[in-house]
């Protein structure tokens, strides 16, 4: 593993359904963050740790969880997915949650809920 | 609260010609951090270019130079001799020193041949 995988690649989801979109990281960075990717909205954050044991509300957190068990795994949960939970999600990790640190992303997951 | 707005949603530019994307931000505070994120068609987010609030120097990477205006509040991310891979799109983010970091909705950039 080398930086930052997330899983599935993408998924097609029942409206009503549970899904956990999984991220690992092998950079023992401290801070993760979810973010989900919708067109003409840039990035907007879900949820975020700034290390393990503690989670925080990001700007779009309704219907969303997240648990930070370790320091590599940030799972993203949706516990009951709707259709406008349709986007691409991304995890990203940082050294620290200090202005200064660039983030590392994976390469998302497309999901769609139909 | 937060904002960046980065005004232009597409842009072309011929092939080793330089580019200027825009951003302004809007914060109140005094202690921040910008950066750029350009994402390929293939999805990923590649960091680019970090801007301190109290860097008096603007930043550079390479090709990439952050035209940092303090007093106008922007951060203008400039490409220099183009080129055919940096067909993108291209965010500009900030950060107040806590968790949240604000992305603006992005440009996308066309290389010319």
């Amino acid at each position: 593993i080398a930086g930052i995988t997330q899983a599935p690649t993408s998924q097609i989801l029942a409206a009503g359904r549970r899904m956990t979109l999984r991220c690992t990281q092998d950079m023992r960075h401290n801070a993760m963050y979810w973010y989900r990717q919708d067109l003409g909205l840039g990035l907007r954050l879900i949820h975020y740790s700034n290390t393990a044991g503690t989670t925080g509300k990001g700007e779009v957190p309704d219907g969303y969880s997240v648990s930070r068990a370790n320091t590599d795994d940030f799972p993203l949960t949706l516990a009951s997915a709707v259709p406008s939970q349709t986007s691409v999600y991304f995890c990203a990790s940082s050294e620290g949650l200090a202005g200064g640190y660039e983030q590392f992303f994976g390469p998302g997951t497309r999901l769609t809920v139909l | 609260a937060q904002k960046i707005t980065q005004t232009q949603p597409g842009m072309f530019v011929q092939e080793k010609e330089a580019v200027t994307l825009d951003c302004t931000y809007d914060t109140s505070d005094q202690s921040y951090g910008l950066f750029w994120y350009k994402q390929p068609s293939s999805g990923e987010m590649i960091f680019l270019i970090y801007q301190g609030s109290y860097d008096e120097q603007n930043a550079t990477e390479g090709r990439y130079s952050l035209n940092f205006q303090k007093a106008r509040k922007s951060a203008n991310l400039v490409i220099s001799a183009s080129q055919l891979g940096d067909s993108a799109m291209y965010f500009c983010a900030s950060n107040t020193g806590g968790f949240k970091t604000i992305f603006g909705a992005g440009t996308r950039l066309f290389v010319k041949a």
